[in-house]
């Protein structure tokens, strides 16, 4: 069964810096894809980035970047120029891509300090 | 906002009872998925509807169904429940269901006394 790991429960990052979030998976497969979904207080899931496996190229979507090591399996997020509205709960989730599920880490817990 | 309604957004209700969860996807969306989040077992899928027929199942406890309507709204019903169904339930939606993104609704927020 396929598995996500999130090695840092909470997280915290000054405004305007830099933080990189952590996630490592465990598949077989070769076909799958690999999410960051952002959750705020308003328990909203959102879907921050996505990355397909057989992509090498990492996606980036303005000031959120991955660095996908397909070798490793490992998958990290890095947000540039923290905001105050980063502020959530961040769960990098896994889909196989012969399936519909999506498979959650246990999330890591983003403060933003002023 | 995510175009996926949820009703109703919180919900108490006794041990041993029933209770339907309504979930209405984006306009245009065949897919429907249920996900539970609870403290213990984190964010977890139950089940997965598209177009009407079941495509694929998670987790889903026999005390727990689910549907999607010919108007593609689905509903969750939970039964016998119990305390440890307390949880957050969220439903996504999503146009074809195979590789691409799920929206997902605001959650209805369960708890069981």
């Amino acid at each position: 069964a396929q598995t996500v790991t999130q090695s840092q429960p909470e997280m915290s990052v000054q405004e305007a810096e830099t933080v990189t979030l952590s996630c490592t998976y465990d598949t077989s497969e070769s076909d799958y894809y690999l999410f960051w979904y952002k959750q705020p207080p308003s328990r909203q899931m959102i879907l921050v980035i996505r990355q397909e496996a057989y992509k090498q190229q990492n996606a980036t979507e303005n000031r959120f970047s991955v660095n996908f090591q397909k070798a490793a399996k490992s998958f990290s997020l890095k947000i540039s120029d923290s905001q105050l509205g980063d502020a959530a709960m961040y769960f990098c989730a896994y889909m196989l891509g012969s399936n519909y599920k999506l498979t959650f880490g246990k999330g890591t817990l983003l403060t933003v300090n002023p | 906002d995510s175009g996926v309604t949820q009703t109703p957004k919180h919900l108490i209700t006794a041990t041993g009872q029933r209770v339907t969860l309504r979930c209405s996807p984006r306009s245009g969306d065949l897919s429907v998925y249920w996900y539970q989040q609870s403290l213990d077992q984190g964010l977890q899928f139950l089940i997965q509807y598209y177009n009407g027929e079941e495509r694929a199942k998670g987790n889903i406890l026999e005390r727990f169904s689910a549907q999607q309507f010919p108007d593609l709204h689905s509903e969750l019903n939970l039964s016998s429940l119990e305390l440890g169904d307390s949880a957050l339930y969220f439903c996504a939606s999503s146009f074809s269901g195979l590789n691409t993104e799920a929206f997902f609704g605001q959650g209805t927020r369960l708890t069981v006394v």
